[in-house]
């Protein structure tokens, strides 16, 4: 079955430690890939988008993710993390023109 | 810029009683979606609709019906809640277009089934 598997449930990281949170994916064909993020009591917002090209993206907030698409990945990494990246970040995942999958989530605590 | 509305924000339901969420976007979107968000299980998806008029199921579609008689509007009924339909649903909006979909999500409804 087509999935989205995200490794790190929560993540607890000190200020301007680097991020990096693993998302896989299991469809076969063509994908779009996104990075959404819930700050606390919010909706979900896009921080980044992959469709095709370079297969690193950079969003918004410093925020990037690494296409691989020998290992059907696309992690996000931040180089230095700060106390409001407090949040949960979920990755997803559609293949063209079908619905978005979600994985479960990873939350990330900042801690000052 | 209102974007995707979503109404009520907060509705406690005792089990047995019917209800619908309502969704509205403004943005000419054909794609509208529903999600339930539970805590460890991420966004599964309950009903879609590529365009009015059309609709599916998703992941977890029991308990739920859905209708698109317009492009701005898709409600979200609930014909007999259950606890276990206590969640966090979200609306989505996205214009497909060559397969470039990004959604774009309404605040959510918290719902609590008693």
């Amino acid at each position: 079955a087509q999935s989205v598997s995200q490794h790190n449930h929560h993540v607890i990281l000190s200020e301007a430690a680097s991020l990096e949170l693993g998302c896989n994916y299991s469809y076969g064909g063509t994908v779009n890939l996104f990075w959404y993020v819930q700050y606390p009591g919010q909706h979900l917002q896009l921080l980044l988008k992959y469709f095709s090209g370079d297969p690193l993206v950079k969003g918004i907030k410093g925020f990037e993710a690494e296409f691989i698409k020998s290992k059907f990945s696309f992690n996000l990494r931040k180089p230095s993390v700060q106390w409001s990246d407090t949040a949960e970040y979920f990755c997803a995942v559609n293949e063209i023109d079908n619905d978005m999958r979600f994985g479960a989530g990873t939350r990330l605590t900042v801690k000052p | 810029n209102a974007g995707v509305t979503q109404t009520p924000k907060f509705q406690v339901l005792k089990t047995g009683q019917s209800m619908t969420l309502q969704c509205a976007q403004d943005m000419n979107h054909e794609y509208m979606s529903w999600y339930r968000q539970d805590p460890g299980m991420g966004l599964r998806l309950i009903h879609y609709s590529v365009g009015a008029g059309i609709t599916d199921q998703g992941e977890v579609p029991n308990g739920y019906n859905v209708s698109r008689s317009t492009t701005e509007d898709f409600p979200l009924r609930l014909l007999s809640a259950a606890p276990s339909q206590t969640s966090v649903y979200f609306c989505a909006s996205s214009s497909p277009g060559q397969g470039r979909t990004e959604a774009f999500f309404g605040q959510g409804t918290r719902l609590t089934v008693v």
